[in-house]
């Protein structure tokens, strides 16, 4: 059974605040690694796919890396915003069977104005 | 593009019934996820499938369950007969190509409620 961990599993910051949260994976057979924005009452909204080991992913204020030879991944968000409150969930997918997702529980972000 | 659409998007049910969950992918993905969300087991994947063929069904809870994906714009999800623990959120997904590595785009959810 593969286990995806997320850290912390929520998170109070202020506005402006740079956050971080941490996501552990199984780094055996290790295919790739996505991460989530999920809002209350919406569909998970993809931010990054990512496979190799060191790549890092940025969008906006957002960035993501992966280590895959450890079997971790950072999520950052620089200078938080009311509006990046939601839960960030991250994936891994192992080359066993490529085409499957495991989630993690996810880190629930809420950013105080 | 119009997204994942997903019908209906909320359905409330009584115990013992039918429940059948639509979802369209998005045009040219040849991948097609169903997905469930509950507070006890978080996002758990049902089933997937590529090129409207069922790869992965280890998911599925039980026989109750089954899902067809007739052609490639289609796909259904289907409880027979409903029981209250099957409330939950369903989301349906699609992507294109190589499903590990690339993004994969989630419909907005069908809300069930089995009473």
């Amino acid at each position: 059974i593969l286990n995806v961990e997320q850290s912390p599993q929520s998170l109070h910051v202020q506005e402006g605040d740079s956050t971080n949260f941490t996501c552990s994976f199984p780094s055996s057979n290790f295919y790739a690694l996505h991460w989530y924005r999920w809002e209350t009452a919406k569909s998970p909204e993809a931010l990054f796919v990512m496979t190799l080991n060191g790549d890092e992913k940025k969008k906006g204020r957002i960035s993501a890396t992966l280590n895959t030879k450890e079997g971790y991944s950072y999520l950052y968000i620089k200078g938080s915003q009311p509006e990046d409150s939601a839960t960030y969930l991250c994936a891994s997918n192992y080359n066993t069977n490529a085409g499957k997702s495991t989630f993690g529980d996810g880190t629930t972000l809420t950013v105080k104005p | 593009d119009a997204g994942v659409i997903q019908s209906p998007r909320h359905e409330v049910t009584e115990m013992g019934q039918e429940v059948t969950l639509r979802c369209k992918p998005i045009s040219g993905h040849d991948y097609l996820f169903w997905y469930r969300q509950t507070m006890m087991r978080g996002l758990e994947l049902l089933i997937y499938f590529n090129n409207n063929v069922p790869i992965d069904d280890s998911g599925m809870p039980e026989d109750r369950f089954s899902a067809k994906m007739p052609n490639a714009s289609f796909s259904t999800l289907k409880i027979q007969p409903s029981e209250p623990r099957d409330s939950a959120v369903y989301f349906c997904a699609s992507s294109s190509g190589g499903a590990g590595g690339n993004t994969i785009y989630f419909g907005e959810g069908s809300w069930l409620t089995v009473v």
